[in-house]
């Protein structure tokens, strides 16, 4: 268990609509760190948090936007859905900004788009 | 920019016998590398991570890797597979400054391990 809590573990909807990811990081860890997983595209870094500020953006659509509280944890809001954006969706955290690179995953959302 | 490429999507060895998976890296600056290791509907685990000391590096399990400058590498390996070493292994590069690696990690495509009995 590495501490960092995801819900919903799956989520199933229609394209359209709109989604939150919600993510708990674990105890401690200032920094929170979004990523997609699909087959095609493989892992891909999304977005960044470090105490409630956006600090590193990747290949994140307009379309999708995070945000981190003051309780530091998280949430990443898709809308519009497409069919392309059935993935597998990562929250890590790690306790600094920039640390020794090891960041600690949860066990991720499972996002299906019909 | 920086990118990892692992040479092997799938790789299959029986149980007992040795483990090897590729890893090739570019980046401009110096990186830091990482493998990573996802079991079936699990999170990504830290394997191993080299960040500028030692140029062979163990991590858990009975894994290693070995960071190679001149051939841009840092393959995996393992004497000895077990079942439960089955599972997705990912090389994974970072950004460098000063000693310390930035969050946002570059993904290799991953290589699925398969241990047969």
């Amino acid at each position: 268990d590495s501490g960092v809590t995801q819900t919903p573990k799956h989520l199933i909807t229609a394209t359209g609509q709109r989604v939150t990811l919600r993510c708990s990081p674990r105890s401690g860890d200032l920094s929170v760190y979004w990523y997609q997983q699909s087959l095609d595209q493989g892992l891909q870094f999304l977005i960044q948090y470090y105490n409630g500020e956006e600090r590193a953006k990747g290949n994140i659509l307009e379309r999708f936007s995070a945000q981190q509280f003051p309780d530091l944890h998280s949430e990443l809001n898709l809308s519009s859905l497409e069919l392309g954006d059935s993935a597998l969706y990562f929250c890590a955290s790690s306790v600094a900004l920039a640390g020794t690179g090891e960041l600690f995953f949860g066990e991720g959302s499972r996002l299906t788009v019909l | 920019a920086q990118s990892v490429t692992q040479l092997d999507s799938h790789v299959s060895v029986s149980e007992g016998t040795p483990v090897l998976l590729r890893c090739n890296y570019s980046s401009s600056y110096s990186p830091s590398l990482f493998w990573y290791v996802q079991h079936p509907n699990k999170g990504l685990q830290l394997l191993l991570k080299y960040t500028s000391a030692a140029t062979l590096v163990k991590g858990i399990n009975g894994f290693e890797a070995e960071f190679k400058k001149s051939e841009t590498s840092f393959h995996l390996t393992k004497p000895s597979a077990h079942m439960s070493d089955a599972a997705e292994y990912f090389c994974v590069v970072s950004l460098t400054s000063g000693g310390t690696s930035y969050g946002k990690l570059t993904f290799g495509q991953g290589t699925i391990l398969t241990v047969h009995p």
